[in-house]
């Protein structure tokens, strides 16, 4: 248990629909992330938050779109999806923003997209 | 821009053997390097890291790595593993607000 908790565990999802990825954490940390992890590729970074502020969006398509109500909750909405986006999508938080900071990862919401 | 490189995607050892698993980093002014397990079905746990100090980092079940810096490595090792230990290694240099993965590296622990 990381303290670090990601709803739904698995989600299958047509094309055609629209769905949200919950994330939240109980750490007290001020900075939250969205990271991509596909087969047989390294995992990429999608979006950073930091005090409920996006601070990184790393070239995302529009049909991810991220919202940060509060610095210990974290969504993303889902629509239009196409089947390559079919992934592990991992939540993780961190106390602050830097180089050296260590971050706490959530389990993963695994996403198929049919 | 960091980039990491992890040699090996697999790795098979038998139980109770030592184990290696390279990471390399391309250089930069400051260094923050980390190693993170994932085990199956599971999101990345902390393993070590290594933000200055001392160039060999002790972490947790066992693990331990060394930052070499003329070599640009940060290398993971284990003397005798288990099969518990089988599960996924990521490899991380941090940067700016980001953390910069390896691909990974499967270690598999035979009986």
């Amino acid at each position: 248990e990381t303290g670090v908790t990601q709803t739904p565990r698995h989600l299958v999802m047509g094309m055609t629909n629209k769905k949200s990825l919950k994330c939240e954490q109980h750490l007290g940390h001020n900075a939250m992330y969205w990271y991509k992890q596909s087969a047989k590729k390294p995992l990429e970074l999608m979006f950073v938050y930091n005090f409920k502020e996006q601070t990184e969006n790393n070239s995302v398509p529009s049909r991810f779109s991220p919202e940060c109500p509060n610095s210990s909750h974290l969504f993303l909405h889902l629509h239009t999806l196409q089947p390559e986006d079919s992934a592990l999508y991992l939540c993780a938080s961190s106390q602050d923003l830097g180089p050296f900071t260590e971050a706490f990862f959530g389990q993963g919401t695994r996403l198929t997209v049919v | 821009a960091q980039s990491v490189t992890q040699l090996d995607s697999q790795v098979p050892v038998f139980e109770e053997a030592p184990v290696e698993l390279r990471c390399n980093y391309s250089s930069s002014v400051s260094v923050y390097l980390f190693w993170y397990v994932q085990y199956p079905n599971q999101g990345l746990q902390l393993l070590l890291k290594y933000l200055s100090g001392s160039t060999l980092v002790k972490g947790i079940n066992g693990f331990e790595a060394e930052f070499n810096k003329s070599q640009t490595s940060f290398h993971l090792r284990k003397p005798s593993v288990h099969i518990s230990d089988t599960a996924e290694y990521f490899c991380a240099a941090g940067e700016g607000n980001m953390l910069t993965f390896g691909g990974g590296t499967r270690l598999m622990v035979k009986p």
